[in-house]
């Protein structure tokens, strides 16, 4: 059964900062893999998409890496801004029909 | 509409109710699916629909949850007799194609089920 971990649980820094954020995944049969983002009460908005045949994927100042033969994949931030201040999730495509969610990082972006 | 939508966004039950959300998926998606997220944690698979067919329903909690797709397009996922550990919120989600790992998920904005 896939798990995925998020470490930190929880982040805060300073505006400006660049910032990485860790997923790792038990299954290296993973298939695409996506990060969003969760604001307080709201649904998921998806960030990125690195399908599987992709290594990376950049969105302005964010960029996703996956690596499935060491089961990680990072999300990067450049100049944080408060804006930028929510829960980050990433999650799994594997051969089954569901995604499977790691517990997310929190982040907070103090100005 | 041009999302996922669900209704209602906010539900607040006495132990023991029986509740219905709904989740009317993007016009055309094929696949539909249903995960619960509780309170600090990552959303969890509950059950996952193809057209009208529900060909998963592993992540159910308990024979207390029921989700239907009568007509291949909304959905129902009902509650009975509800406990307050089923508080969380409710996310659905769809994809345009047949369920797989290639086929990009969608997601609603949510019910947040508040059982007292």
């Amino acid at each position: 059964k896939q798990e995925v971990t998020q470490i930190p649980a929880a982040l805060s820094v300073p505006e400006g900062e660049n910032l990485v954020l860790n997923c790792s995944f038990t299954d290296s049969a993973i298939y695409n893999l996506q990060w969003f983002r969760q604001d307080p009460g709201k649904g998921l908005t998806s960030l990125l998409l690195i399908q599987s045949s992709q290594r990376e994927q950049t969105s302005g100042r964010l960029n996703a890496s996956l690596d499935k033969s060491s089961g990680r994949s990072t999300l990067y931030i450049a100049a944080s801004q408060p804006g930028d201040s929510a829960t980050y999730l990433c999650a799994g495509y594997n051969a089954g029909n569901m995604l499977t969610f790691g517990g997310g990082t929190r982040l907070m972006v103090k100005p | 509409g041009a999302g996922v939508s669900q209704s209602p966004r906010y539900k607040v039950a006495k132990r023991g109710q029986d509740v219905a959300l709904r989740c009317d998926p993007i016009s055309g998606h094929v696949s539909l699916f249903w995960y619960q997220q509780a309170l600090g944690q990552g959303p969890e698979f509950l059950t996952y629909f193809q057209n009208e067919a529900q060909l998963d329903k592993s992540g159910l909690p308990s024979d207390r949850f029921f989700a239907e797709r009568p007509e291949g397009s909304v959905s129902t996922l009902k509650i009975q007799r509800t406990q307050q550990e089923d508080s969380a919120v409710y996310l659905c989600a769809s994809s345009l194609l047949l369920a797989g790992p290639n086929n990009e998920q969608f997601f609603g904005p949510g019910t947040r089920l508040t059982v007292l």
